[in-house]
């Protein structure tokens, strides 16, 4: 079946613009996970959905970083007023409940801000 | 705090030379220590996971080993088809299911 999708896979935008990120999980899966990969850094996570269940937002950087998931599936991170250091690679994954853990990944969207 | 290190950072083989990368980590509570591969440009494919010290998993030339403190990911015979980087995470018993991730090991392997 289909993996991970997200879009767009480049996105370019100005310092102080807002962009919004989508991802599409693997269907019938139901935990949703966003992270962030800058150059040199290992991954880093930013926010886990499981279900219903409150999200854990632990991970945000700041409040400019929001996320939301829509009926259980399709989720968006959302970077208000963009900075240089937000360019990253963020990364989606999702997992099946049962599986302990195995978290499978979108090939990303590369941020660049200017 | 959970924490992942990987030793090297680059490796560089020729095909056909044997080699094993390390993951070291610290986790309140192992629940499972996870081995990725990432080309570049792609997300991290799911590798391997292991759950409990003197666990080992094996694919093709890839074998992965865990005791209480690290993990062995051993490379046998490499190909220049297994040059990517390769990464190591950790979930631990916090209550959270987020990965912690070490930041890789980039291996080259020269036909």
């Amino acid at each position: 079946g289909a993996g991970v999708s997200q879009s767009p896979s480049n996105k370019v935008t100005e310092k102080g613009k807002d962009v919004e990120l989508r991802c599409d999980p693997i269907s019938g899966h139901t935990a949703l996970y966003w992270y962030r990969q800058s150059l040199g850094q290992g991954l880093e996570f930013l926010i886990y959905f499981q279900g219903n269940s409150a999200p854990d937002k632990s991970g945000l950087p700041s409040d400019r970083f929001s996320a939301e998931r829509t009926g259980g599936s399709v989720s968006t991170l959302t970077i208000q007023r963009t900075q240089q250091e937000d360019s990253a690679v963020y990364l989606c994954a999702s997992s099946p409940r049962g599986r302990r853990n195995i978290q499978y990944f979108g090939a990303g969207t590369r941020l660049s801000v200017l | 705090e959970d924490q992942v290190t990987q030793s090297p950072e680059a490796l560089r083989l020729q095909e056909g030379e044997s080699s094993s990368l390390n993951c070291s980590y610290t986790v309140s509570g192992l629940r499972g220590l996870f081995w990725y591969r990432q080309d570049p440009g792609k997300g991290p494919e799911f590798l391997f996971t292991l759950y409990s010290a003197g666990e080992e998993k094996e694919k093709e030339r890839l074998k992965a080993t865990l005791t209480k403190k690290e993990s062995f990911l051993h490379i046998t015979a490499p190909k220049p088809e297994d040059s990517a980087t390769y990464l190591c995470a950790v979930a631990g018993q916090g209550g959270s299911e987020k990965l912690v991730f070490g930041k890789g090991t980039k291996l080259t392997v020269n036909p």
